[in-house]
């Protein structure tokens, strides 16, 4: 059974630090990682996802690593800013014939002024 | 190009009632797969659904029952509501239940007292 480990739970960094979001997986036969961003109580915005054959992606300031043989894929943030602040998920599909997504508990990130 | 739009914003109900909620896909999505998200933790998956027919299920109980419609858009069914079905409930819609990008709609929260 696919487990996906997100730690810290929470992280405080002063604005303009870059960053790093660690998650883990204990399979590594999956088909894509996706990495969401998700605000209080709302639901899941799309920031980045990285096939199995790719090891990373960018998005401005946004770089997600990923690699699979260790079951570990990265979030690097740039510069942040005290707007990054929210939960930020990632997820893995397996092969198969269909794309459920198996969640870590996600990271909550608090960038202060 | 309208996203997805899920409907309630909020419900209350109490423990034995039926509920309903709705989600409209993105245009040109016909896979939807529904999501129960406790507050604290990630996404569950619920079940998918392509081409008016379910695609996989999670391991929620068969009072949790979903439809899909012509239009791809979907309705989630939960009866003998407990406490513990309190939760966001998300909808995701995407191009094909093959590991494609998944877009969220808002969510639905509902409170089971």
């Amino acid at each position: 059974k696919q487990e996906v480990t997100q730690i810290p739970a929470a992280l405080s960094v002063p604005e303009g630090e870059n960053l790093v979001l660690n998650c883990s997986f204990t399979d590594s036969a999956i088909y894509n990682l996706q990495w969401f961003r998700q605000d209080p109580g709302k639901g899941l915005t799309s920031l980045l996802l990285i096939q199995s054959s790719q090891r990373e992606q960018t998005s401005g300031r946004l770089n997600a690593s990923l690699d699979k043989s260790s079951g570990r894929s990265t979030l690097y943030i740039a510069a942040s800013q005290p707007g990054d602040s929210a939960t930020y998920l990632c997820a893995v599909t397996r092969p198969g014939a269909n794309s459920k997504l198996t969640f870590g508990k996600g990271i909550t990130l608090s960038v202060r002024p | 190009e309208t996203g997805v739009t899920q409907s309630p914003t909020h419900l209350i109900k109490t423990r034995g009632q039926q509920v309903t909620l709705r989600c409209s896909s993105q245009s040109g999505h016909n896979t939807v797969s529904w999501y129960q998200q406790a507050l604290g933790q990630g996404p569950q998956f619920i079940f998918q659904y392509y081409r008016e027919e379910e695609n996989g299920r999670g391991n929620f109980p068969p009072r949790f029952s979903g439809l899909q419609f012509p239009n791809y858009s979907s309705e989630l069914n939960v009866n003998a509501l407990e406490l513990d079905d309190s939760a966001l409930y998300l909808c995701a819609s995407s191009l094909s239940p093959a590991g494609d990008t998944q877009y969220f709609g808002p969510g639905t929260r509902l409170t089971v007292l």
